[in-house]
């Protein structure tokens, strides 16, 4: 069945590390969403996409993280480099924009951890 | 101000009871509503939307809207312990493009 799926599923890393995070959106969809969840913030929005253009980045630290989508099958978040407060679960959701529902669909997500 | 509030809980109903999660939001902008459920662990996942004023039933779940008051709220007929999770509320605007999410309601439905 179709499902966003992301890698790594578990991430355990050295403060100033580089990270990279992948994205496998649902095939068909056209939006891509990038999210930081932890328990004192909640779900935060870090970009978004549509048709693999960025259209909002506003959400993320732009001094250390960077998202592209290379193609319309991988999306990548890349934290470079990497904090312990960047300790967090990052999901990747997608979806169909203009279709009605704006359903979005949320990939596992990957747990990091910054040590 | 947070642009979507939601009280955290945790709300504890009793198995059989009506349970109900309410959501207001800031900006008046705002077009989309969405309920997302997110068992521990786990990814959110769509449980109900609404667009327009008034109420959404499907199944259990009621949706309902009131964009004066910037009010969006869930009603659970029937709890059921599997229930039990953090439900999400969540605003977009035109597009669903940028979508916020509140810091959820934590819902425990006792047996």
């Amino acid at each position: 069945d179709a499902r966003v799926t992301q890698t790594p599923r578990h991430k355990v890393t050295e403060m100033g590390q580089e990270v990279t995070m992948r994205c496998q959106p649902i095939l068909g969809h056209n939006t891509v969403f990038w999210y930081r969840q932890t328990m004192m913030q909640g779900l935060e929005l870090l970009a978004y996409f549509r048709n693999r253009a960025p259209l909002d980045d506003s959400g993320m630290p732009k001094d250390r993280f960077s998202a592209e989508m290379p193609d319309a099958t991988l999306a990548t978040l890349k934290i470079q480099p990497s904090e312990p407060r960047d300790s967090a679960v990052y999901f990747c959701a997608s979806g169909i924009s203009g279709q009605g529902t704006d359903e979005q669909f949320f990939g596992p997500g990957t747990r990091l951890t910054v040590l | 101000q947070k642009e979507v509030e939601q009280n955290s809980g945790p709300l504890s109903v009793p198995e059989g009871a009506i349970a109900s999660l309410n959501c207001t939001y800031s900006d008046r902008g705002s077009q989309s509503f969405f309920w997302y459920r997110q068992y521990s662990g786990k990814s959110p996942e769509l449980i109900m939307f609404i667009y327009s004023n008034g109420d959404k039933e499907d199944g259990r779940f009621t949706a309902q809207l009131n964009k004066a008051s910037q009010y969006v709220s869930l009603l659970i007929r029937d709890s059921q312990p599997s229930d039990s999770a953090t439900y999400l509320c969540a605003v977009a605007f035109t597009g669903g493009f940028k979508t916020i999410f509140g810091a959820g309601t934590r819902l425990f439905v006792k047996a």
